[in-house]
């Protein structure tokens, strides 16, 4: 069946780095757009990037811009996010997203999510 | 970036009951908006698209509608397993952007 498995969650320092992964199974990865999504602790959802199908555009929300990066590789069904100069406030789970339809009209495959904790 | 109010931030409500979440985009977003029901511990689950499209396999007890920029998610009987948080998310363009969500809680 269709599933997105995200793994590299931990704890990091705060101005440390995590590289997280999402591998696809059960659908052909790339004809997708992809996101990212999380959600601090006991808080609602943040969108906070997107790529599409052939990497050819990538979005991403104000508060990761420039340290965040957003990446793909569809020969292995797999979508990457690269954390840089990490937060307290990075902390969440992070979750790897499908987004569905041809306008983009909703995320319908998620991720199990993986934690993410930023303290020193 | 559009702004999305959800209310109530919470319902209490019986097994039967009607239950009504209303959200309210800032700016016109036609129909571009989705709804996600989400349970402790759970990913988010995709319940409406475009407003009103019902995604496969949700039971027909949840509808959307909109009228301007105002959206709703009905739940037309509660069951059991529809205690849970729901969010909306405005599809309408980049920064995609939720609401505050709404917990629907057993009375």
């Amino acid at each position: 069946q269709e599933q997105l498995v995200e793994s590299g969650g931990g704890l990091v320092k705060p101005g440390g780095s995590l590289r997280l992964s999402c591998a696809a199974s059960g659908f052909t990865f790339s004809g997708y757009s992809m996101s990212w999504i999380r959600q601090a602790p006991g808080k609602g959802l943040e969108w906070i990037s997107y790529i599409n199908g052939r990497s050819t555009f990538t979005k991403q929300a104000d508060s990761v811009k420039s340290r965040f990066t957003i990446s793909r590789d569809n020969s292995k069904s797999s979508l990457y996010l690269q954390m840089n100069s990490l937060r307290a406030e990075d902390t969440a789970v992070y979750y790897c997203v499908r987004v569905w339809g041809d306008s983009d009209e909703g995320f319908d495959i998620w991720g199990q999510g993986t934690m993410v904790t930023v303290s020193s | 970036d559009i702004q999305m109010t959800q209310s109530p931030s919470f319902v209490s409500a019986s097994v039967g009951d009607r239950v009504t979440i209303t959200c309210r985009a800032s700016q016109g977003i036609n129909n571009w908006l989705a709804w996600y029901q989400q349970k402790p511990g759970k990913a988010p689950k995709l319940l409406i698209y475009a407003a009103s499209s019902l995604q496969s396999g949700v039971p027909s007890r949840f509808s959307g509608s909109r009228s301007g920029t105002d959206f709703t998610l009905t739940i037309s009987s509660l069951q059991p397993e529809d205690f849970a948080t729901y969010y909306c998310q405005q599809a309408n363009g980049f920064p995609y952007t939720f609401g505050g969500g709404t917990k629907v809680e057993m009375k």
